[in-house]
């Protein structure tokens, strides 16, 4: 099982901010090291979203942005639209796994 | 323009060797800062980071998996090979390479901007 967990849904009415949390520990985001966050459309591979916590690719929509706090991170979706829906997953690093890993993930629908 | 593609056989049989194929383009594994990553997804499920090769050669792998993965580069053919021994069901997974470029690495932590498509592989008798 994954050490960061996100809720399995999070939905919305078009228009309307949702907020996607992912909460790891002190081995990992607690430990200060980034958050990566991923869309991921059906059968698609996943998509860079947000890079640093808080940065955007060129292309990515500044409805979506991220933050990060303590052991947690979230990413935030202003002005949902349809074609928001899709899976999303967090990256960090954990030292006691020695690795890169991600979340659970988070399918997210328009009502 | 950067591209991934994987190839592999798309059904394997219990305790199998999987060899799968990552073919790239747009980026030489050779240039100081480039990495190749393998991660895969079980069909509904998260994805897990397997292993890494960098431009040097440095070898790195999930340690869960370690004993029965071994990843390689071949830089003349723009490719690199990972082989997972003794193959079981819950190996069935879609398997992705992704190019990662250390100089965008921050915090500890190197996001991917590209992907390749994956490759499904079904772990079955």
């Amino acid at each position: 099982q994954s050490v960061l967990t996100q809720p399995p849904s999070v939905s919305g009415a078009p228009g309307q901010r949702v907020t996607l949390s992912c909460t790891g520990s002190s081995s990992n985001i607690g430990a200060g090291y980034d958050v990566n966050w991923y869309q991921q459309l059906p059968g698609t591979a996943p998509k860079l979203l947000v890079y640093g916590n808080n940065n955007r690719p060129s292309g990515v929509p500044d409805r979506f942005s991220g933050s990060r706090s303590g052991t947690s991170a979230s990413l935030a979706i202003s002005g949902l639209q349809a074609e928001d829906e899709a899976d999303y997953y967090c990256q960090s690093y954990d030292s006691t796994l020695s690795r890169s890993v991600f979340g659970t993930g988070t399918k997210v629908t328009a009502l | 323009q950067v591209t991934l593609e994987e190839s592999g056989p798309a059904l394997v049989k219990p305790t199998q060797t999987l060899t799968l194929t990552c073919t790239f383009s747009g980026f030489s594994l050779s240039t100081s800062g480039m990495r190749v990553s393998w991660i895969r997804q079980p069909p509904g499920k998260a994805l897990e980071w397997l292993a890494r090769v960098d431009w040097d050669d440095d070898k790195f792998y999930n340690p869960s998996l370690k004993t029965r993965l071994t990843i390689s580069k071949d830089t003349s053919k723009n490719q690199v090979v990972l082989t997972m021994a003794n193959m079981d069901p819950v190996d069935t997974a879609t398997y992705y390479c992704a190019r990662i470029r250390l100089g965008d690495c921050s915090g500890g932590v190197c996001p991917i901007a590209d992907w390749g498509h994956g490759t499904l592989v079904t772990v079955s008798s």
